[in-house]
This record gives structure tokens, sequence and C-alpha cells, in this order.
């Protein structure tokens, strides 16, 4: 089935680090995406990570995807307010069609 | 490089009217995608086009909603009859290819009273 799972809150200090996580469903999905979202917004594509990876990172991103167990998270290193957002992790099927989760709102506190 | 274009940003309508959103997709892009995306969710999709073809519509509320892309680059969404449950914000997408990553467009905040 198609299914992608997060958490809905979650809070952290300005300066600390914030780690958003997802679990899918779909084991034959050939990407992985993460968005944000701020109000008003649309989607801004944050990063992605090939399905045969098990980490990436980009500046103070870090995606992890542990494949077996169908987990994905992203780590935000050195949270700034302007990271307020929701993040979306998304899975894309072979059918090329994109599966969102609920969404992440994080809050930064100072 | 321009983004995907969305307009209008936001329509307020009484419900039974008709509404028009329109979409320009990223230059070059040939896959356009329209979704709906209700409050606190995550974004849904209702149909993709491969240049003029709709090759994904399975999510496309038929009796109501209609969407064309003639001549292969901008698109329009339709609603009519509108009701109050179409409330939500609809985003337009594109990518250059088929399984491309997506680029989305800021979105039109559909408010039907």
């Amino acid at each position: 089935g198609e299914d992608v799972e997060q958490s809905l809150f979650l809070s952290v200090r300005e300066g600390d680090s914030s780690v958003i996580n997802c679990t899918y469903t779909d084991s034959s999905s050939t990407y992985l995406y993460w968005y944000k979202q701020e109000p008003g917004a649309g989607l801004q594509l944050l990063t992605y990570i090939f399905s045969n990876m098990d980490m990436k990172q980009d500046q103070r991103l870090t995606v992890l995807l542990n494949k077996k167990d169908k987990h994905l998270s992203l780590r935000i290193a050195d949270t700034q307010t302007g990271d307020s957002a929701i993040y979306f992790c998304a899975e894309i099927l072979n059918t090329d069609k994109l599966i969102f989760g609920t969404g992440t709102r994080l809050q930064v506190f100072p | 490089e321009a983004g995907v274009v969305q307009s209008p940003r936001y329509k307020i309508i009484e419900k039974k009217q008709p509404v028009a959103f329109w979409c320009n997709p990223i230059s070059g892009h040939n896959t356009l995608y329209w979704y709906l995306q209700n409050l606190g969710q995550g974004p849904e999709l209702l149909i993709r086009y491969e240049n003029e073809e709709a090759v994904d519509d399975s999510q496309l509320p038929k009796d109501r909603f209609s969407a064309e892309r003639l001549k292969g680059v901008d698109s329009t969404l339709k609603i009519q009859p509108a009701e109050l449950g179409d409330s939500a914000v609809y985003l337009c997408a594109s990518s250059g290819n088929r399984g491309d990553t997506q680029y989305f467009g800021p979105g039109t905040r559909l408010t039907v009273l």
C-alpha cells in the first residue's frame, strides 16, 4: 500500500539540531524527497536521496535512509528561526506518483 | 530561471459557482501535475500530464473537475460547480520528464463560502 507517516510537531531551540523522521511502506520507491513549506507558500525542494544510498549531506542538511526499516530522516544542523516551517517527506513510486506524508511542523524558539 | 507560476494566488467564491486556476510550468518541462492540499495534510495528486496528454487522472473527480493542457505548456484546472469541501490549496508542479524531480508553484488557495 501507499502510506507515508511523519510525526506532526517538533520544537527545538535555536542552534540545536533538528531531526525529522518519516516512515514509508513501498519498498520499490526509487527516490525519497524532503520538501519545505512556509506559511502561504508552495513546496520548496530541500533535498532528495536515491534509494540505493544510505546517507546524503548537503550543507546543514543530512538525510539518512534505512531501506530495511523503510525509515527516512532529515537532520538540520544549527537550526535557525528561518527553518520554522512544515517539512514533508515523499516517496516516488514506479508509477511516477509522489506520495507525501502529512508533514511535520518544526518550530524553532530562541 | 522562472519557477512554476500559478494564478490567482487566492480565490473566494460562493458554492455552486465555477472557478478556474492557471499554471505555467518551468520552461522546457514536459510533465505537469495538479495537486490538492487540504489543511493539515500533504498534497495529493489530481492529474498528471505528459505534454498535452493526461496520463494519470484517476484521482480527479470528473463530475465537477476538469483540466486541460492544450498546447503542452500551460494548464487550466476548473471546478464547476464548486462545493464547500473544495476549499483547499491547489498546487501545480512540473518536472523535466516523467520521474524527474518535481518543482512546485506557490499554489492557489480556494475558499468556497
